[in-house]
C-alpha cells in the first residue's frame, strides 16, 4: 500500500518559471491537502480539498494553484516561481483528524 | 499570529528517562490535538492525539495529557530511546464547520534522545 506518493522529491526553479508537483493518494480519501514548511517554522496550510471538483484556500495560497478531479490526484500548480517559494512541501490526504503526509517535495527557487 | 505554540525549539534526553514536550494554544475552539513525528526527509506521522473531553491518553510509551483551562498539552515519553530522535510537531483542529479538516501546527521540536 503506497499511501501518498509525492513527486518529484526535488526540483530547482529559476525566478519566473512554472511547475507542477504532482501528488497521488490510494486509500480513497476525501480529504487532500498541501503545506509547506518553511526552516524553523511549522506546517503552513496552502490548499485543501474535501472532495473531488472541490478546493479551497488555507493559510498561505498566493501564488499557488489547485485542481481535483479525481479522489486520487491533487496536484500543486506554481505558475511564476519566487524565491519565497523556496519551501518544503507536503501533500496529505485524511478521511478524519489524521493526515496521512507524502515524503515532500524540496523546491529551490533561484 | 500563532495560535498553537511549541516553545522549546529542541529537547535532549538521555535514553530510559522521560522526554516531555510541550504545546500550548490560544483558540479555544480547537477540539482535537494530535502529535506528530518526523524524521528528516520524510513525510510527519501520526503518533497520537487527544480528544478536548479527555485529559489524558496513552498508547504504549506514549502518553498525552491536556490541561483546557491552561490551554495546554503535553506529550511524555517513557522510556525514551535513540529511535525517538526527530522532530516532534504539535497539531490542532477546530471545530467550527468548514474548519473541521483543517489542522494547525505548531513550529516543531526536535528532540534528541543520546543513548
Amino acid at each position: 500500500n503506497a499511501g501518498v506518493t509525492q513527486t518529484p522529491k526535488f526540483r530547482i526553479l529559476k525566478i519566473g518559471q512554472s511547475m507542477t508537483l504532482q501528488c497521488t493518494q490510494d486509500m480513497n480519501h476525501n480529504y487532500m491537502y498541501w503545506y509547506r514548511q518553511d526552516p524553523g517554522m511549522g506546517l503552513k496550510l496552502i490548499y485543501y480539498s474535501v472532495g473531488a471538483g472541490i478546493t479551497d484556500k488555507g493559510e498561505v495560497p498566493n501564488g499557488y494553484n489547485v485542481s481535483r478531479s479525481t479522489t486520487e490526484d491533487f496536484p500543486l500548480r506554481l505558475e511564476l516561481a519566487a524565491p519565497s517559494q523556496t519551501s518544503v512541501y507536503f501533500c496529505a490526504s485524511s478521511f478524519n483528524e489524521k493526515l496521512f503526509f507524502g515524503s515532500g517535495t524540496q523546491l529551490s527557487v533561484l | 499570529d500563532q495560535q498553537v505554540k511549541q516553545n522549546s525549539p529542541s529537547l535532549s534526553v538521555q535514553e530510559g528517562r522521560i522526554s516531555i514536550l510541550n504545546c500550548d494554544y490560544t483558540n479555544s475552539m480547537f477540539d482535537y490535538f494530535l502529535w506528530y513525528k518526523k524524521y528528516p526527509a520524510e513525510g510527519p506521522t501520526f503518533l497520537i492525539s487527544i480528544s478536548s473531553i479527555k485529559d489524558k491518553n496513552e498508547d504504549g510509551r506514549f502518553t498525552v495529557f491536556l490541561n483546557k483551562s491552561a490551554k495546554h498539552l503535553s506529550l511524555h515519553i517513557v522510556p525514551s530511546q535513540p529511535g525517538d530522535s526527530a522532530v516532534y510537531f504539535c497539531a490542532a483542529r477546530g471545530n467550527s464547520g468548514g474548519s473541521n479538516y483543517k489542522l494547525t501546527f505548531g513550529k516543531g521540536t526536535l528532540l534528541t534522545v543520546n543513548p
